[in-house]
């Protein structure tokens, strides 16, 4: 059974960091690029990152470009999202999603990120 | 920056046809995908490569593409189809340029 298990989860004041993770299993993980998507309460789906099977690709949208940075350790069956400079806007529930050309098919349940001072 | 466009609101009686729009200029160029999200819960894709449908979606989700819209179509709607959906695609820069719709929310009365 393919699960998509995110961690991380937290309170961060403006300006600060935190690492999210997203431990991956019963799939070849190795395989498949992954996504970062986030949900601020309320508000819609917006796409954050996305990195190739290989981690030698990487997409950020230009919300957090510069801010954020998505990596992988396949050894280890995880996806990272290093996220720095934190903004109130960054706020909301973040997922990791499993994706190919036959789209996002698997999804983790969601980590709250909490930007408050 | 690229946009999909979708109408905020779709209210159908149950065993009606619901249609959802959803228009961006890359759309004949690139693969439309839907997904239903539940309060509370993680999106379920419903429809990808524009009409395709993953196993375990039930027969009465369907897809389609015309020029710079797509189209989910939900025939026979039943109650436990109430909830927002989201069309996802490309722009014409690459596979993971991706962007979503604002979401619709089906209402079923």
């Amino acid at each position: 059974e393919v699960q998509l298990v995110e961690s991380g989860e937290g309170l961060v004041q403006p300006g600060g960091s935190l690492r999210l993770s997203c431990a991956a299993s019963g799939f070849t993980f190795s395989s498949y690029a992954m996504h970062w998507v986030r949900q601020a309460p309320g508000k819609g789906l917006e796409y954050v990152s996305a990195i190739s099977s290989n981690g030698g690709s990487t997409y950020y949208a230009d919300s957090v470009k510069g801010r954020f940075t998505i990596s992988r350790d396949n050894s280890k069956n995880t996806l990272y999202l290093q996220m720095g400079s934190l903004r109130a806007e960054d706020m909301a529930v973040y997922y990791c999603a499993r994706c190919s050309s036959s789209g996002c098919d698997y999804w983790g349940q969601g980590t709250l990120v909490t930007v408050s001072s | 920056s690229y946009e999909l466009t979708q109408p905020p609101s779709v209210s159908v009686s149950p065993g009606q046809t619901a249609r959802i729009t959803c228009s961006g200029d890359a759309l004949p160029k690139q693969y439309a995908y839907w997904y239903q999200q539940k309060p509370g819960q993680a999106p379920v894709l419903v429809i990808y490569k524009d009409s395709e449908r993953p196993s375990g979606i039930p027969e009465r989700f369907s897809g389609s593409s015309s020029g710079t819209t797509v189209t989910l179509t939900i025939s026979g709607v039943q109650a436990e189809d109430e909830a927002d959906y989201y069309c996802q695609s490309a722009d014409s820069s690459g596979t993971y340029a991706v962007v979503f719709g604002g979401g619709t929310k089906l209402t079923v009365l």
